[in-house]
């Protein structure tokens, strides 16, 4: 199991550009979670996805951003009209179905997307 | 609001020496606790949670509900320990298990 991908790794757009992060989750996993990393700060929660569904994302800025997580293919995070406070690293983490589960909250996190805005 | 607050940026030590990771937390409900680890250059992965009672490492947690904290604890440093250290909340509902961090402490063990 290579582990939940996440790409691309790095990911340079002009102020106004739309950025499009891809996640692929674990073989077997149906819950996608996006987190944003700010300079000097914690990961923070933006959005809970299962397939084909969102779940909560209390996490979301209400403008320019969205998630989607298909019925095939990766969960997507969508910047559109970046600015610069969008420049952060981006965390895609999965975790099984419920039922699968070792304990209630386990999330497996990929190697994250560094966003640079210019 | 629920917070998780890790007082210490940084966290030097020599191996061999105790260390302690501070970690408290603001909750009014029954929350699962967590510390994730993520070494240099590598993914975030989680290290323990409180619900398993676990020692991963030589590490321990144990969470102390009056003082609302979850220190992360180790008698005996290693070079190897060197890391990025995250603690972590969930709310532990069944509609959303997103996770709350603190912002860190980066843990320096010198030979």
């Amino acid at each position: 199991n290579a582990g939940v991908m996440q790409n691309p790794r790095h990911l340079v757009r002009r102020r106004g550009q739309e950025a499009r992060l891809r996640c692929s989750p674990m073989k077997g996993h149906s819950h996608v979670y996006w987190y944003r990393q700010l300079p000097e700060e914690g990961l923070k929660f933006m959005v809970y996805l299962q397939k084909e569904n969102i779940i909560d994302e209390s996490g979301m800025p209400k403008e320019r951003f969205s998630a989607e997580f298909p019925k095939e293919g990766p969960s997507i995070l969508r910047i559109q009209q970046v600015v610069r406070g969008d420049s952060a690293a981006y965390f895609c983490a999965s975790s099984p179905p419920i039922l699968d589960r070792v304990s209630r909250n386990e999330q497996y996190f990929g190697p994250g997307t560094r966003l640079t805005v210019t | 609001a629920q917070r998780v607050t890790q007082p210490e940026k940084l966290l030097s030590v020599f191996k061999g020496a105790p260390v302690e990771l501070k970690c408290n937390y603001s909750y009014s409900g029954s929350p699962e606790l967590f510390w994730y680890v993520q070494y240099s250059r590598q993914r975030l992965q989680l290290l323990l949670r409180h619900i398993s009672r676990e020692s991963i490492k030589g590490f321990t947690a144990d969470l102390n509900k009056g003082e609302t904290s979850f220190h992360l604890k180790k008698p005996f440093a290693q070079e190897e320990d060197s890391a990025m250290y995250y603690c972590a909340l969930s709310e532990g509902a069944y509609n959303t298990d997103k996770l709350i961090f603190g912002t860190g402490t980066r843990l320096q063990v010198f030979p």
